[in-house]
This record gives C-alpha cells, structure tokens and sequence, in this order.
C-alpha cells in the first residue's frame, strides 16, 4: 500500500527558515511533489522530484532520497504570506496509470 | 476562461438525495481527478481519469460514481448523500505523461449533507 507522513504543524519566526519532512512508501514511486494551500484555496504546485538530490526555486528548495524515501520541503527568509498549509503528494504508477497520493498536510505558522 | 472550474461552488442537500458535482478543464489534460479534503485527513482521492471512458477508484470511492464521456468533463455523483460525505470537493487535471507536470486544481466545491 501507499503510506506518507508529514508533520501535522509548525511554527517559525519571519526571515528564518524552515524545513518540513515527508516519509512516504509507496511500490511504483514516479515523483514527488510539493503543493501550498491556503486555508480556504485550492493548492498550488510548489516543486517536484524524481532524481535524488536538491532543486532550487528562489526561497523554496525540496530534496529527495528515494532510497530512504524521504523529501523535504526547505523555505528561507520566511514572509507571513507563506503562512499556509504543505502537502507531499506522490505519484504512483503502480496500477499502469498515473494517480498522487497526498499526506495529510503541515500547517506552517509564521509569526511577525 | 481557460482553466479548471467546478460548480457549484456551494451545495447544501439532505440525505438520501442524489447530488452531482461538475467540473471542466479546457486544457485538454488527459488525466483528471476528484478528491475530498477534510480536517486531520488531508486530500483523499476519490475517482480519477486517464482518459475519455476510462476511470479508476482511488482511496475513498465508495458512495460516489464518475463518468467522462468527453476529455474535458469530469462529473462526481453521490448517489444517496450520508452525513459523512460532508467535505470540501476538489477536482484536478494534469497531463497524461510522467515527468513535471503538476496536478491542477479547481476552486472546491464546499458540500453539506444535512
């Protein structure tokens, strides 16, 4: 079956930075994702993974380790507005076609 | 408007009613999605697409039916609304291949079964 775990909240302070993790397992692993959501918005793409390794985009970064089965999403110099929820979502290819398997999400507080 | 919508945006319904929630993309992704998002669950697939008459249960189908006759159209049929199938309704497109290609998502649809 597919399981991912991400903690359930966080606080951080603005202009620090701050890394939330994901653990997922998963037999047709195809990528891993990254989504902010606002409470009450739809989510929003933040990155995605499927090497091994660090991708960069501006304040946010998010690694992967499929060995280990681990990402985390990295966010520095923190602004109130990233005060949002952040899904790990994978995309499994185990049943021959593409579907994403969310965790259930961190709540990121940031405060002034 | 290019993109993803769905409607209604709001719904309020009894029990045991039938309810049906649209949602139409006009990108022509060959994949889409229903998922329902609910407070310490997170967002839990439902149905999903890959394309024109083809759909897949995910996590949670029980209660629910879907059809896509056409690529752009993704409807979601509770057939007997529960109580438990209050929920904020979330559906989403992406393009067929694997590689980049993030997950769209709609506004929501913030359904209440009384």
């Amino acid at each position: 079956g597919q399981n991912i775990d991400q903690p359930t909240e966080m606080t951080a302070t603005e202009g620090a930075i701050v890394q939330i993790n994901c653990t997922y397992q998963t037999s047709g692993f195809n990528g891993l994702f990254w989504y902010q959501q606002h409470a009450g918005e739809a989510p929003t793409f933040l990155s995605y993974n499927v090497l091994d390794g660090l991708e960069e985009k501006g304040r946010f970064s998010s690694f992967l380790s499929r060995s280990k089965g681990y990402s985390y999403l990295l966010l520095k110099e923190l602004q109130m507005k990233d005060s949002a929820s952040y899904l790990c979502a994978v995309r499994d290819i185990t049943s021959g076609t593409y579907k994403y398997i969310f965790g259930t999400g961190t709540r990121l507080k940031v405060l002034a | 408007d290019a993109g993803i919508t769905q409607s209604p945006r709001y719904k309020i319904t009894e029990t045991g009613r039938q309810v049906t929630l649209m949602c139409h993309q006009t990108w022509s992704h060959s994949y889409m999605f229903w998922y329902r998002q609910d407070l310490g669950h997170g967002l839990r697939l439902i149905y999903y697409s890959a394309a024109a008459d083809i759909t897949d249960k995910g996590e949670v189908p029980d209660g629910y039916v879907v059809s896509r006759s056409k690529t752009e159209n993704f409807p979601l049929t509770l057939e007997s609304a529960t109580r438990s199938q209050t929920s904020v309704y979330f559906c989403a497109s992406s393009e067929g291949s694997g590689g980049p290609h993030e997950q769209y998502f709609g506004p929501g649809t913030r359904l209440t079964v009384t």
